[in-house]
């Protein structure tokens, strides 16, 4: 079965320095790894995906993950973190039976300090 | 903008009541899917259609229910409500053929 693990409940940094989200994930299989954002009161958001390719992945906001095999994690950054990336990331991994239903982790609030 | 519209966006109901969630998903998208979130069970998985066809299911009660109409628009039905079914409840929509699943804003359900 497959899982996601989402280490940090919160993380804090402040605005203009880099940001890491960490995700680490368990699947048989080759990983379909996903991450949104959700701001407050709003709806999820996609920011990126790997499937197959590059091990670092651009996606939406300068925000990149870096897939890491032998580590088995997707963890998530931004080189200059902005007040406006405050928000709740959720890290995900695709269902492998074909189904493309989502398991998702806990969520980690990110905090950025002015 | 997602693409994908629920409505209501809001809901207030006692418990015992019956209450139904409307989807719409993105234009030309054939998967629909509905998730809870709640503070206890983060995010859930609760059920997935597919052009009209059940095709998973995740932790979704039995006294829920859901189903896709023709018009590929859905609706996810809870009934006998307890007040832990409080929850925001989002429909997602995916091209039939990609991996990316878009969300809606949500429907937030408070039964009282």
């Amino acid at each position: 079965a497959q899982s996601v693990a989402q280490p940090e409940d919160q993380v804090n940094v402040a605005e203009g320095n880099p940001l890491t989200v960490k995700c680490t994930y368990s699947v048989s299989g080759n990983p379909y790894l996903f991450w949104y954002v959700q701001y407050p009161n709003r709806g999820l958001q996609f920011l990126l995906k790997y499937i197959t390719g590059d091990n670092l992945v651009k996606g939406s906001y300068g925000f990149e993950a870096e897939f890491n095999k032998s580590q088995t994690s997707f963890h998530l950054k931004k080189p200059s973190a902005l007040v406006s990336d405050s928000a709740l990331y959720f890290c995900a991994v695709a269902d492998q039976t074909g189904a493309n239903n989502l398991f998702f982790g806990t969520g980690t609030r990110l905090t950025v300090i002015p | 903008d997602s693409g994908v519209t629920q409505t209501p966006k809001h809901l207030i109901t006692a418990t015992g009541q019956r209450v139904t969630l409307r989807c719409s998903p993105r234009s030309g998208d054939l998967s629909v899917y509905w998730y809870q979130q709640s503070l206890d069970q983060g995010l859930q998985f609760l059920i997935q259609y597919y052009n009209g066809e059940e095709r998973a299911k995740g932790n979704i009660l039995e006294r829920f229910s859901a189903q896709q109409f023709p018009d590929l628009h859905s609706e996810l039905n809870l009934s006998s409500l307890e007040l832990g079914d409080s929850a925001l409840y989002f429909c997602a929509s995916s091209p039939s053929s990609g991996n990316t699943i878009y969300f809606g804003e949500g429907s937030w359900l408070t039964v009282v």
